[in-house]
């Protein structure tokens, strides 16, 4: 989609390492998802973040929604290959409508 | 606690062909949404229903494609007569309620080779 922009494209990381993965939209956003995709299989979802300034934890990852509702980051902290996978980015931008994905983060973790 | 089921996971079929996908959703879930995945165009949204009516049908490519949800445990997205360009990985999804503070559960999906 192109309202949605994720950045980078792909990442290759040492196992143990933090990163950071970018969702960028081109307007406000009304909810901002994030899943999880390993490759053949179907999308998992991780997060939810509606509120400006927004963040949320879960096990080794954290995302954040920032104040203007237009941007969203996905930090992991010392990475495991079980990290491996895409990562995508959904948006809503009305209530009950309009919900895009971005194209994705691909994430390899190196034992 | 079943998740979303698609079938089949992977079907092969000749151009031409009619192309039937099949989607369970959750129990208690009163949307169900379809989706599209290729590697040149991501993730796309074809179609959504809640509580079996279709609200938003934009995404559908083109007459070829048609969808229907008789009731609220079953869905299906026909394709008729099938292309090569239709070739994809297609999702169904469900949430409890269409609404941006909802996330969509997603079934594991029909890989679709057209030849």
């Amino acid at each position: 989609s192109q309202e949605l922009e994720q950045s980078p494209q792909s990442l290759i990381v040492q196992e143990g390492k933090n990163l950071t993965i970018n969702c960028t939209s081109s307007k406000t956003l009304y909810g901002l998802y994030w899943y999880k995709q390993k490759y053949g299989e179907g999308l998992i979802f991780l997060m939810m973040l509606q509120k400006g300034g927004e963040e949320k934890s879960h096990e080794k990852i954290t995302a954040k929604l920032d104040e203007k509702k237009q941007q969203s980051s996905l930090h992991i902290t010392a990475s495991q290959p079980s990290h491996a996978g895409i990562y995508l980015c959904g948006a809503a931008y009305n209530y009950g409508q309009n919900f895009v994905f971005g194209p994705g983060t691909r994430l390899s973790v190196l034992p | 606690d079943a998740g979303v089921i698609q079938s089949p996971r992977h079907e092969v079929t000749e151009m031409g062909q009619e192309v039937t996908l099949r989607c369970k959703p959750i129990s208690g879930h009163n949307s169900l949404f379809w989706y599209r995945q290729t590697m040149m165009r991501g993730l796309e949204l074809l179609i959504y229903f809640n509580n079996n009516v279709p609200i938003d049908d934009s995404g559908m490519p083109e007459d070829r494609f048609s969808a229907k949800m008789p009731n609220a445990s079953f869905s299906t997205l026909k394709i008729q007569p099938s292309e090569p360009r239709d070739s994809a990985v297609y999702f169904c999804a469900s949430s409890l309620v269409v609404g941006a503070n909802q996330p969509q559960h997603f079934g594991d999906g029909t890989r679709l080779s057209i030849l």
